[in-house]
């Protein structure tokens, strides 16, 4: 099993480009979901989505915006990336049920000039 | 709502001596908690969770954490750590039957252990 698996691991951009962070599972997991890590802030959640066809919003969603169509694939892009989205960008997935531990991809981390 | 604190930010230590990062949390419904470690450059990694009964949860790595639903919290304890147990610890609370999207982080303690 690869677990979660997130591409590319480091990326820079320009102000104004837009790009696709790209996460998959191979658990079979409902749920997956995107958040970013920045000094100091811990984690916070961007979207989520319990089953494919469903997303939803989390603490910080703007500028981004996710799309599920299958059960394996959760992508994440980037509209008109701006240097305040400059973070580490983490990908998670798990069962359905609340009492399921979530399993993170290693990371995106991403700079915005 | 939930929510989770961390107390500590940082918190040295010298090889072999225990340790002890706390967590407290708040919540009007019963929850779940989970201890969560982060290696430097790497993802978080589950470290051991408390669903239910014994109050004293035993996680990988030697950590332990003790439940006190009196108190609010859930506290990580190693009775001797290692140079390798040097990372980010992450507390997080979720009620019973909430949604996945629901799950609270703290904002982390960063473990130094020196030799």
């Amino acid at each position: 099993n690869a677990g979660v698996t997130q591409t590319p691991k480091f990326q820079v951009l320009k102000t104004g480009q837009s790009m696709t962070l790209q996460c998959a599972q191979d658990m079979n997991h409902e749920y997956m979901s995107w958040y970013r890590q920045d000094p100091g802030m811990g984690l916070r959640l961007i979207h989520y989505s319990v089953g494919a066809g469903i997303t939803d919003q989390g603490e910080v969603p703007n500028g981004y915006n996710v799309s599920r169509s299958t059960t394996e694939d959760f992508p994440l892009r980037l509209l008109s990336a701006a240097p305040s989205q400059t973070s580490v960008y983490f990908c998670a997935s798990s069962y359905r049920d609340s009492n399921q531990p979530q399993h993170f991809g290693d990371g995106t981390r991403l700079s915005i000039l | 709502a939930q929510s989770v604190t961390q107390l500590d930010s940082q918190v040295p230590v010298f090889e072999e001596a225990p340790v002890e990062l706390r967590c407290n949390y708040s919540s009007s419904v019963s929850v779940y908690l989970f201890w969560y470690v982060q290696y430097p450059n790497q993802g978080l990694q589950l470290l051991l969770k408390y669903l239910s009964g014994s109050t004293l949860v035993k996680g990988i790595n030697g950590f332990e954490a003790e439940f006190n639903k009196s108190q609010t919290s859930f506290h990580l304890r190693k009775p001797s750590v290692h140079i390798s147990d040097t990372a980010e610890y992450f507390c997080a609370v979720i009620s019973y039957g909430g949604s996945q999207g629901n799950l609270i982080f703290g904002k982390g303690t960063k473990l130094s252990v020196k030799p």
